[in-house]
């Protein structure tokens, strides 16, 4: 049962508009999420995270968007760069066991030049 | 500062051959460790963890197995390889319990069973 989804596989951008990244969550225990970014045969790094006391948290150009009534998150980056392509996940934490993060699938985001 | 690596980064193994993949931890004690795997066209799956030394939690079932010998050592093994077990490895750390704690990924093997 995929507790995080990202039901966008793949999105394309062009350079210096607004990337607009989504994931849906179905656990309402929930109250921390993350943001990764993976690069091809590299490992995911960490890119943002949002608590669920808040519904915004602002990075640069990394903007993150929970609404919590929707269950659904969504990651903005303006304004998108050609190496802002990547794949990025978006992921919470187990709510019980250890501490591991559950993933959504990615969305590959390309940016056009 | 903590760094994380795992090795190989490539491998090419025939079906019915065994595997090993390590990863190290440095500058840190007593973390928690992660493999993980993405196949192709799927998200992240954890595979195993581990909270200290010979303590192993499997997430799914397989023919894959982990190991944790030393505190900051990881170790994925299998004793024969199958086709559906070609992927890429993620071995990852962090370091205590609770809900609002980053996972750190090393740099990932990629292992292709032919």
């Amino acid at each position: 049962d995929q507790q995080v989804k990202q039901n966008s596989p793949s999105l394309s951008v062009q350079e210096g508009r607004i990337s607009i990244l989504n994931c849906d969550y179905t656990n309402s225990m929930f109250d921390y999420f993350l943001w990764y970014k993976k690069y091809p045969a590299e490992g995911p790094t960490f890119l943002i995270s949002i608590s669920s006391i808040k519904d915004k948290n602002e990075d640069g150009r990394f903007t993150v968007f929970l609404n919590k009534s929707a269950k659904h998150l969504s990651l903005h980056i303006v304004p998108s760069q050609p190496g802002d392509s990547a794949v990025y996940f978006c992921a919470a934490p187990s709510a019980y066991g250890a501490n591991n993060l559950f993933f959504g699938t990615g969305t590959r985001l390309t940016v056009i030049p | 500062s903590q760094t994380i690596h795992q090795w190989p980064a490539t491998l090419v193994q025939p079906v019915g051959s065994p595997l090993s993949l390590e990863c190290t931890v440095e500058g840190t004690s007593n973390p928690n460790l992660y493999w993980y795997r993405q196949a192709a066209g799927r998200g992240l799956q954890l595979l195993f963890y581990s909270v200290g030394i010979g303590q192993i939690s499997s997430e799914v079932p397989q023919n894959l197995s982990a190991s944790r010998p030393q505190d900051r050592q990881f170790i994925l093994s299998s004793k024969k390889l199958l086709l559906s077990d070609s992927g890429f490895y993620l071995c990852a750390w962090n370091l205590s319990w609770g809900a609002r704690n980053t996972i750190y990924f090393g740099e990932g093997s990629w292992l292709t069973v032919v």
